[in-house]
């Protein structure tokens, strides 16, 4: 089936910290993959996206690499600010389907 | 702002009660997708329409139907209402119905059923 796993939350850094959120996934067919991130009392925005192997995806300091080796898609920002404090979701969707599979969200905390 | 507009933005109702929500996509957008956001059960898609035509169905209950308006506007509609389906409803759009397609999601409809 298709489905998206991302490490537990809640992460907690201090601004400047580097941040890494592991997701992996699981797919039928060749999936595009998505990092959406959700801000306090907000619906989601599109982060990044990537749709074939090796792309890098990067928006606002973030970035993510697909790896096919290892289905995997971690979320990575070198320098965390306090205004990156969000949940952020993993989402993939495959050819045939064309809806979003979600991952639970990684709540991320910046403190100053 | 995504330019995908839902309302209400906040509901409250009973059990065994019927609700409607709204979302207008994206200007341009012709498909547009519902998703329900609940604790235990995390971001799961209920249903997508494309150019007024249903697309694909996901875990929508019966008791939920939705559809798309020759404006493109949609509507998810809710009826005998239960205390688990209280949930965050978010309505998304694209330009087409595929799978690369970026959907932009509205602000969400919270529903609390009482």
């Amino acid at each position: 089936g298709n489905s998206v796993t991302q490490m537990e939350g809640p992460v907690t850094l201090s601004e400047e910290a580097f941040l890494t959120i592991n997701c992996t996934y699981t797919a039928t067919g060749y999936p595009s993959l998505f990092w959406y991130v959700q801000y306090p009392g907000e619906g989601l925005q599109l982060l990044l996206k990537a749709t074939k192997a090796d792309d890098k995806g990067s928006n606002k300091g973030f970035e993510a690499t697909y790896r096919k080796e290892t289905t995997s898609f971690h979320l990575e920002k070198g320098s965390v600010q306090v205004s990156d404090s969000a949940v952020y979701f993993c989402a993939l969707s495959v050819p045939g389907a064309n809806n979003l599979f979600f991952g639970t969200g990684t709540r991320l905390t910046v403190i100053p | 702002d995504s330019g995908v507009t839902q309302t209400p933005k906040h509901l409250i109702t009973a059990t065994g009660q019927r609700v409607t929500l709204r979302c207008s996509p994206r200007s341009g957008d012709l498909s547009v997708y519902w998703y329900q956001q609940s604790l235990d059960q995390g971001l799961q898609f209920l249903i997508q329409y494309y150019n007024g035509e249903e697309r694909a169905k996901g875990n929508i209950l019966e008791r939920f139907s939705a559809q798309q308006f020759p404006d493109l506007h949609s509507e998810l509609n809710l009826s005998s209402l239960e205390l688990g389906d209280s949930a965050l409803y978010f309505c998304a759009s694209s330009l087409g119905p595929g799978q690369q397609e970026t959907q932009y999601f509205g602000p969400g409809t919270r529903l609390l059923v009482l």
